[in-house]
């Protein structure tokens, strides 16, 4: 079952605009969520993260939201760049489950000159 | 910075060997996991490895694998008897907490 869903399989944006990834789950027992960035043939590397007590976390130009009530986080990058062309996976975890990540499919980005 | 190493980076195998996946984890982290990546389809957990013990493991891993911590700094991925259907990008992570950092993969190809 997918417990974690992005359900936008692709992005364009211009460098320099903002790039919006959205994900939506369905388990509210998840209680930290996190962003992956992924290269073809290379392991997920770790963006940035938000515990379900909070609402907003930011790190540079990435900055992550979530709304509990609608259980839906979401990944602005301000400003985007070329070199931020990647697959994003969105995860979610529950501290009692070993820390196992559920993943989405993933939002493949690309960003233009 | 210290990152997750993983050997081989490709392995090709018949059906029905086993074969054997290796990591070496971030060296203060207290858990390990593999997961796995079928082509074209989302990251999947496997399992999870805390305190010299699984403490959490997916409905794909059954009584085919294994895990095992040999030494002080290896984890290690076991197929006993691979299937077509096991050909996948293997990651493993590891972590303190929450937030696990990621190898490069091993890309098992079940002929």
């Amino acid at each position: 079952d997918q417990q974690v869903k992005q359900n936008s399989p692709s992005l364009s944006v211009q460098e320099g605009r903002i790039s919006i990834l959205n994900c939506d789950y369905t388990n509210s027992m998840f209680d930290y969520f996190l962003w992956y960035k992924k290269y073809p043939a290379e392991g997920p590397t770790f963006l940035i993260s938000i515990s379900s007590i909070k609402d907003k976390n930011e790190d540079g130009r990435f900055t992550v939201f979530l709304n509990k009530s609608a259980k839906h986080l979401s990944l602005h990058i301000v400003p985007s760049q070329p070199g931020d062309s990647a697959v994003y996976f969105c995860a979610a975890t529950m501290s009692n489950s070993g820390y196992a990540l559920n993943f989405g499919k993933g939002t493949s980005l690309l960003v233009t000159p | 910075e210290p990152e997750v190493t993983q050997t081989p980076s490709h392995q090709v195998t018949q059906m029905g060997q086993e074969v054997i996946l290796r990591c070496v984890p971030i060296s203060n982290h207290l858990y390990f996991y593999w997961y796995r990546q079928i082509l074209g389809q989302k990251v999947e957990f496997l399992v999870s490895f805390y305190n010299n013990e699984i403490s959490e493991k997916s409905e794909i891993f059954d009584d085919q694998f294994s895990v095992e911590r040999p030494d002080g700094s290896n984890f290690t991925l076991k197929i006993r008897s691979t299937k077509l259907e096991d050909s996948a990008m293997y990651f493993c992570a590891s972590s303190r907490r929450e937030t696990q950092y990621f190898g490069p993969g091993t890309r098992l190809l079940v002929l």
